[in-house]
């Protein structure tokens, strides 16, 4: 079935950069997610890149994709403490026919130390 | 414009009661799905409605019931509350299932006791 990775914690000092990688299973997804959730809050969309696409840049964040090996990762420039959140990679769910539906990993924790 | 609401922001229940986790949007999407968020499982999917009238079951519908009168709510109903219920639920929208964006409600904290 489907699922999708991520390493649990990641730790960075600010100004650093961080990468945040994900694996998923699914190679019929049409498209692939972050999103950000801050504490006591939902999910945020970060951004997302489509499956023909092997790199998506927006701002300080850069998405890549390698296909073949399934991986994905989300690299965060100039790392800021406001971006300590927890942050959930997400490939679309086919599920019952509907391709709405989204299967998230278990998120990864970024920690930004002062 | 105020995207999707959820109420209650929290809730305790007792075990085998019942109660209805209300979500509403104002985008006037078609595609609407709950979730829940238990810790270090990430976030699985209830039930979703591609639009009013229409109804699927996702990967965890067991003790849930959900309906779509209309295209601004979906609420989902809790029918016999259960310890294992105890989660953070999050209600999504989109404009149509194969929308890359799909907006997330603030959450329902749900403690069953």
């Amino acid at each position: 079935g489907e699922d999708v990775e991520q390493s649990l914690f990641l730790s960075v000092r600010e100004g650093d950069s961080s990468v945040i990688n994900c694996t998923y299973t699914d190679s019929s997804s049409t498209y692939l997610y972050w999103y950000k959730q801050e504490p006591g809050a939902g999910l945020q969309l970060l951004t997302y890149i489509f499956s023909n696409m092997d790199m998506k840049q927006d701002q300080r964040l850069t998405v890549l994709l390698n296909k073949k090996d399934k991986h994905l990762s989300l690299r965060i420039a100039d790392t800021q403490t406001g971006d300590s959140a927890i942050y959930f990679c997400a490939e679309t769910l086919n599920y019952g026919g509907s391709q709405g539906n989204l299967i998230f990993g278990k998120g990864t924790k970024l920690s930004v130390k002062p | 414009n105020a995207g999707v609401t959820q109420t209650p922001k929290f809730q305790v229940l007792k075990t085998g009661q019942s109660m209805t986790l209300q979500c509403a949007q104002d985008m006037n999407h078609e595609y609407m799905s709950w979730y829940r968020q238990d810790p270090g499982m990430g976030l699985r999917l209830i039930h979703y409605s591609v639009g009013a009238g229409i109804t699927d079951q996702g990967e965890v519908p067991n003790g849930y019931n959900v309906s779509r009168s209309t295209t601004e709510d979906f609420p989902l109903r809790l029918l016999s509350a259960a310890p294992s219920q105890t989660s953070v639920y999050f209600c999504a929208s989109s404009t149509s299932e194969v929308s890359y964006e799909q907006y997330f409600g603030p959450g329902t904290r749900l403690t069953v006791t």
